[in-house]
């Protein structure tokens, strides 16, 4: 089983709005991720959590607030969203931590997010 | 930092074999994936190769040359599903530690 899930598939909201994106793995992996893809471009990297403690920030603007309530959540609180930050968010996980040699990244079908 | 470097966009018909090729650029090199990405969905693992050499998966093949920063990615007996963007990335250092660095990706079509 290499299933990651997301919820919501789709969400949009205003730029004053507070939401949260989900993500949920049982594969027992223990490094998971949050990636932001623009139409077009490839996945930029924005957080990594490593055996739920965040070992990795992409110097992502605060409006973006990761959380890893345990090994097989990871969620991400949005708030005061600009236009811009409409995209496709993915969620992926990978059984070690990125300096491991075997983390192949599993992906979740991503949310879609619209600010307007 | 890392760079890779992958075609935007190539065409090849159905039954066909086509080679994507991806030239990187990084320290620490410690890894290089393909994934196929269906327009609108999530990133799908094709391979891992971090030895010089080739490995076979059913129609999808990778290679992998360190000393040049190169690797290919050849599908063979095209099918009209393949038809997709396939992305290489890379494992190395950037910023003070390891991470995966995704390449724009190749999209290719296939055609009847």
């Amino acid at each position: 089983d290499t299933e990651v899930t997301q919820t919501p598939k789709h969400l949009v909201m205003g730029m004053t709005n507070k939401k949260s994106l989900k993500c949920e793995q049982h594969m027992g992996h223990r490094a998971m991720y949050w990636y932001k893809q623009k139409a077009k471009k490839p996945p930029e990297l924005m957080f990594v959590y490593s055996y739920e403690k965040l070992s990795i920030n992409e110097s992502v603007p605060s409006r973006f607030s990761p959380e890893c309530p345990n090994s097989s959540l990871l969620n991400l609180h949005l708030h005061a969203l600009q236009p811009e930050d409409s995209a496709l968010y993915l969620c992926a996980s990978s059984q070690e931590d990125p300096g491991g040699a075997t983390d192949t990244q599993y992906f979740g079908p991503g949310t879609r997010l619209t600010v307007l | 930092g890392q760079n890779i470097d992958q075609p935007t966009e190539m065409t090849a018909t159905e039954g066909a074999i086509v080679q994507i090729n991806c030239t990187y650029q990084t320290s620490g090199f410690n890894g290089l994936f393909w994934y196929q990405q269906h327009a609108g969905e999530a990133p799908t693992f094709l391979s891992y190769n971090v030895l010089d050499g080739l490995e076979e998966k059913g129609r999808f093949s990778s290679f992998l040359s360190r000393s040049k920063g190169y690797s290919y990615l050849l599908l063979k007996e095209l099918q009209m599903k393949d038809s997709a963007s396939y992305l290489c990335a890379v494992k190395g250092y950037s910023g003070g530690y390891q991470k995966v660095t995704f390449g724009t990706g190749t999209k290719l079509q296939v055609i009847p």
